[in-house]
């Protein structure tokens, strides 16, 4: 067990439908990062938070969106479902990082398990 | 802008073969991380190992050894005397800082590995 806690596990949904990723990051990690993982298409980043602050954002559709609450859990919010929104998508967290900020992209990230989403 | 690369999508290695993971990096910082990770079929990925850029280093950890060389910007990851629990597909992963002073993480593709019994 990574200590990073991701649910559902599996979800299968139709398309236009909205459905809600939930994270819950290792203990006394301040940073969560969210990750879609395709059939072929490697891990691709689409949004990280740092103590409940949005402070990066990659690929993510407009669709999308994610936030991270004060106890540092975090959702990932996909609506209008396509069915290439298919994927598993992963949660990581990572610690604040030593006082040293320069060497925070030492930091690694502990995965949570996935959530597949399926959508028909 | 990051890059990772990981030219072999799969490769299929008898038991007891030697193997070798390639991965090429692009970045512009002086100052980066590089991590191996694995991801077993049951899904969860699982870091392996990370190396600064200022240790090249090479490293051996059981059957498993890293070799980065700066001057062409690889880190590779070679796993000698496969087993059959080495089948998994492996990232490779870039982390930099990005311009808000916060750590951004590339992975390349992956590559996936089966070991044949």
């Amino acid at each position: 067990d990574s200590g990073v806690t991701q649910t559902p596990k599996h979800l299968i949904t139709a398309t236009g439908q909205r459905v809600t990723l939930r994270c819950s990051p290792r203990s006394g990690d301040l940073s969560v990062y969210w990750y879609q993982q395709s059939l072929d298409q490697g891990l691709q980043f689409l949004i990280q938070y740092y103590n409940g602050e949005e402070r990066a954002k990659g690929n993510i559709l407009e669709r999308f969106s994610a936030q991270q609450f004060p106890d540092l859990h975090s959702e990932l919010n996909l609506s209008s479902l396509e069915l290439g929104d298919s994927a598993l998508y992963f949660c990581a967290s990572s610690v604040a990082g030593p006082p040293d900020r320069l060497l925070w992209s030492a930091n690694v990230l502990t995965f949570g398990a996935g959530s597949r989403l399926t959508v028909l | 802008a990051q890059k990772v690369t990981q030219a072999q999508t799969e490769i299929s290695v008898v038991e007891k073969e030697d193997v070798t993971l390639d991965c090429v990096y692009e970045t512009r910082d002086t100052t980066y991380y590089l991590f191996w990770y694995k991801q077993p079929p049951s899904g969860e990925l699982v870091f392996l190992i990370r190396r600064n850029s200022f240790d090249e280093q090479n490293e051996i950890s059981g059957r498993y050894s890293w070799n980065f060389q700066k001057s062409t910007s690889s880190f590779n990851f070679t796993i000698t005397a496969s087993q059959v629990v080495d089948s998994a597909v492996y990232f490779c992963a870039l982390s930099v800082l990005n311009s808000g002073g916060y750590q951004k993480v590339t992975f390349g593709t992956g590559t996936k590995l089966q070991v044949i019994p």
